[in-house]
C-alpha cells in the first residue's frame, strides 16, 4: 500500500546551520507530495507541494524536489533559526480523499 | 473565511463515557478527514468522508463513529471512551481537485487534546 517513511527525529542544530529531513514514498501513480509543519500548540499547516515528478515546491527558503526516480521528496532549508522549531511532516495525496502522513520530525535549532 | 473549526479544544473523558468531536469547514469541500496523533506515530487516518452522505474508515476506525449529513460538517463520535482513545484528534478538510499541476491541499483544525482516565 501507500505510504510515507522521513527521517526520526528529534534533529537538533545550530541557527544558521543547513537542513535536511528525509522523506521517502512508496505509492502507484504520481500522487501529489506535501510537508506540512506544525508549531507548538498548533494543528498543521501546509509548508510546499509539488503535484508532478521533478516540480520543486518552495516556501520560507524551504525547498523539496519531487524525485520519481528515487521516491523521495526531501525537505532543505540553507540557514535555519530559532523560529523553525516544529514538527514536520512530510505526506502524500494517496487518492482524491486520503492524505498519509510520515511519523513526523521534531527539529530544535539552537540560538 | 472560518476555513475548519474543531471543538471542544480539550477534553477528559472518565473510561465507558461517550462523546462527540465537532468539526466544521466553510470551504465547501467534498472531503474530509479525520486523524488521531500519537508520540512517533505521526497522523492516522480514522474515517474521512467524499460528500454528504458518504464515509468510509480509515487505518484505525475502531471505536469510532462519523457521518455527514452535510457538505460542512464531520462529527466524530467515541462510542465508549478507553485510555488507547487518549490522543490528540485532528478534522481535516481537502480540496477536491487532483492531478498534476491541480490545486490540492489539505486544512487542518487547531485540534482535540482528549485525555481518556
Amino acid at each position: 500500500g501507500n505510504s510515507v517513511t522521513q527521517m526520526e527525529g528529534p534533529v537538533t542544530l545550530s541557527e544558521e546551520a543547513f537542513l535536511t529531513i528525509n522523506c521517502t514514498y512508496t505509492a502507484t501513480g504520481y500522487p501529489s507530495l506535501f510537508w506540512y509543519v506544525q508549531y507548538p500548540g498548533e494543528g498543521l499547516q501546509l509548508l510546499l507541494k509539488a503535484t508532478k515528478a521533478d516540480d520543486k515546491g518552495s516556501n520560507k527558503g524551504f525547498e523539496a524536489t519531487y524525485r520519481k526516480e528515487t521516491t523521495s521528496f526531501h525537505l532543505e532549508k540553507g540557514s535555519v533559526q530559532v523560529s523553525d522549531s516544529a514538527v514536520y511532516f512530510c505526506a502524500l495525496r494517496s487518492s482524491a480523499s486520503k492524505i498519509i502522513f510520515g511519523s513526523g520530525t521534531r527539529l530544535s535549532i539552537r540560538p | 473565511n472560518a476555513g475548519v473549526t474543531q471543538t471542544p479544544k480539550f477534553q477528559v473523558l472518565k473510561t465507558g463515557q461517550s462523546m462527540t468531536l465537532q468539526c466544521a469547514q466553510d470551504m465547501n469541500h467534498e472531503y474530509m478527514s479525520w486523524y488521531r496523533q500519537d508520540p512517533g506515530m505521526g497522523l492516522r487516518l480514522i474515517h474521512y468522508s467524499v460528500g454528504a452522505g458518504i464515509t468510509d474508515q480509515g487505518e484505525v476506525p475502531n471505536g469510532y463513529n462519523v457521518s455527514r449529513s452535510t457538505t460542512e460538517d464531520f462529527p466524530l463520535r467515541l462510542l465508549s471512551a478507553a485510555p488507547s482513545q487518549t490522543s490528540v484528534y485532528f478534522c481535516a478538510s481537502i480540496t477536491s481537485f487532483t492531478g498534476q499541476g491541480a490545486r490540492t491541499e489539505a486544512f487542518f483544525g487547531q485540534g482535540t487534546r482528549l485525555t481518556v482516565v
